[in-house]
């Protein structure tokens, strides 16, 4: 159980356009979704928290412009890069919390990796 | 201070050892401990999750948690090359009604054959 698919697992994209990344929990209902960022051998930095219905809380430094956030069903977010740059070349991974249940832990998408040319 | 300190490593351990990976916090406040498995490029996988003091083992896997000692241990039995990851202990807390999981480094371990 609690096995969240994160789609795709690689995008390459060119300068100026945008790239969606979709991320389900497949067997729970997520009420709460994370959106973190990883550089190479460096810890998660988390982007962003998204509440089911609601807008999603970004973290200080975070353009919410930039990355779009939508949270509009129980098992379905999706983040959106906008006019992409290669400095958003990264890792991003997305995670959820099972909203039934009393234990505060998030399980973790496969991952995407962005690369902008 | 930070509020997690976790030794990067890298570790390196002949296939068989008994590994050791550790972290310490700052904040009393924590409740859930956590340990993730990450490949290369990958996500993380979560391995063990403890709530309270004492150890819970499960398979070649034990947790450990010291809350008085602010310390968290996994340890690895029987250690196998596939077992070569980044190991990454997590924790988490609630703050006014906002949930905030704080990660260690990771300790790169590299088990070899």
């Amino acid at each position: 159980g609690a096995v969240v698919s994160q789609h795709p697992s690689r995008v390459i994209c060119k300068s100026g356009t945008s790239v969606k990344i979709e991320c389900r929990s497949l067997d729970f209902q997520a009420t709460t979704m994370f959106w973190y960022r990883q550089f190479p051998k460096q810890s998660l930095m988390l982007m962003a928290t998204s509440n089911e219905g609601s807008k999603a809380t970004y973290e200080q430094g975070v353009e919410k412009d930039k990355f779009l956030i939508n949270h509009a069903s129980l098992t379905l977010s999706t983040l959106t890069v906008t006019s992409a740059h290669p400095e958003d070349s990264s890792f991003y991974i997305c995670s959820a919390r099972d909203g039934h249940s009393a234990k505060n832990i998030q399980y973790f998408g496969a991952g995407t990796r962005l690369s902008v040319l | 201070q930070k509020e997690v300190e976790q030794d990067p490593g890298p570790l390196s351990v002949p296939e068989g050892a008994i590994v050791s990976l550790n972290c310490t916090y700052s904040n009393s406040a924590f409740q859930y401990f956590m340990w993730y498995r990450q490949y290369s490029r990958k996500g993380p996988e979560l391995l063990m999750y403890t709530y309270s003091s004492g150890n819970k083992e499960d398979g070649r896997f034990t947790a450990q948690v010291d809350k008085s000692s602010k310390y968290i241990s996994l340890f690895i039995r029987d250690s196998q090359p596939s077992d070569s990851a980044t190991y990454v202990c997590a924790m988490t807390l609630t703050q006014g009604g906002s949930e905030k999981l704080v990660f260690g480094k990771g300790t790169k371990l590299t088990v070899n054959p």
